[in-house]
């Protein structure tokens, strides 16, 4: 109930294409959805975040799409660069609460 | 403004042996959680505090972990009897006030041996 699942494992792209990396969660109850970029030996870092109130949230090259009925969402991550190489993690809360994390996106951009 | 600081930033510990972690949040966040994170896996939630109180422990693996947080600041992350199997990343969390973003720290990597 708790679960959000996360796709794909791992990606590789080229410099200045599109990642994308899926989430789906079962817990309707949740209404807070971040995205963290975390590089090794450091901590997770906030990138974007969205409630369910809108279906895409746009910062930079970064954008969310949210799929209430479906459960899902994803991270859109346009031109991607090679300094975007790192491991991402979908994550969703209820009322404030733990997040409950996805098990990561290892993403590799090749120059 | 400084950001979540977590100390020490490595920690190896022999099995057996009791160890604290520290965890200073960003001023004036009301909310403070602590995660475990073992190797190429997501975070998973141990505890919650809302000031001093822990709202949620439902997430701590079983009672030789206890955390504190009695000033409703700085928090400390307490395991006895390391075990191998509690080698991670732990990482603390805090938020300005229930649901809105939590920032984290750099983590402590904890390796029992």
């Amino acid at each position: 109930q708790q679960q959000v699942k996360q796709s794909p494992q791992s990606l590789i792209v080229q410099k200045g294409g599109i990642s994308i990396i899926n989430c789906a969660y079962e817990n309707t109850a949740f209404d807070y959805f971040p995205w963290y970029q975390q590089f090794p030996g450091k901590g997770p870092a906030l990138l974007i975040a969205i409630r369910p109130d809108v279906s895409e949230k746009k910062e930079g090259r970064f954008t969310i799409s949210f799929n209430k009925s479906a459960k899902q969402f994803s991270l859109h991550i346009m031109d991607s660069q090679p300094g975007d190489s790192a491991t991402y993690f979908c994550a969703a809360s209820s009322g404030g609460n733990m997040l409950t994390f996805g098990g990561g996106t290892r993403l590799m951009v090749k120059p | 403004g400084a950001g979540v600081s977590q100390t020490p930033s490595n920690k190896v510990t022999e099995k057996g042996k009791y160890v604290e972690l520290r965890c200073d949040p960003i001023s004036g966040h009301t909310a403070l959680y602590w995660y475990r994170q073992s190797l190429g896996q997501g975070p998973e939630f141990l505890i919650y505090f809302q000031g001093t109180g822990a709202a949620d422990d439902s997430g701590l693996p079983n009672d030789r972990f206890f955390a504190v947080r009695p000033e409703g600041s700085v928090s400390t992350l307490k395991i006895q009897r390391t075990e191998r199997g509690d080698s991670a990343m732990y990482l603390c969390a805090s938020s300005p006030r229930v649901n809105t973003e939590a920032f984290f720290g750099q983590g402590t990597r904890l390796t029992v041996v």
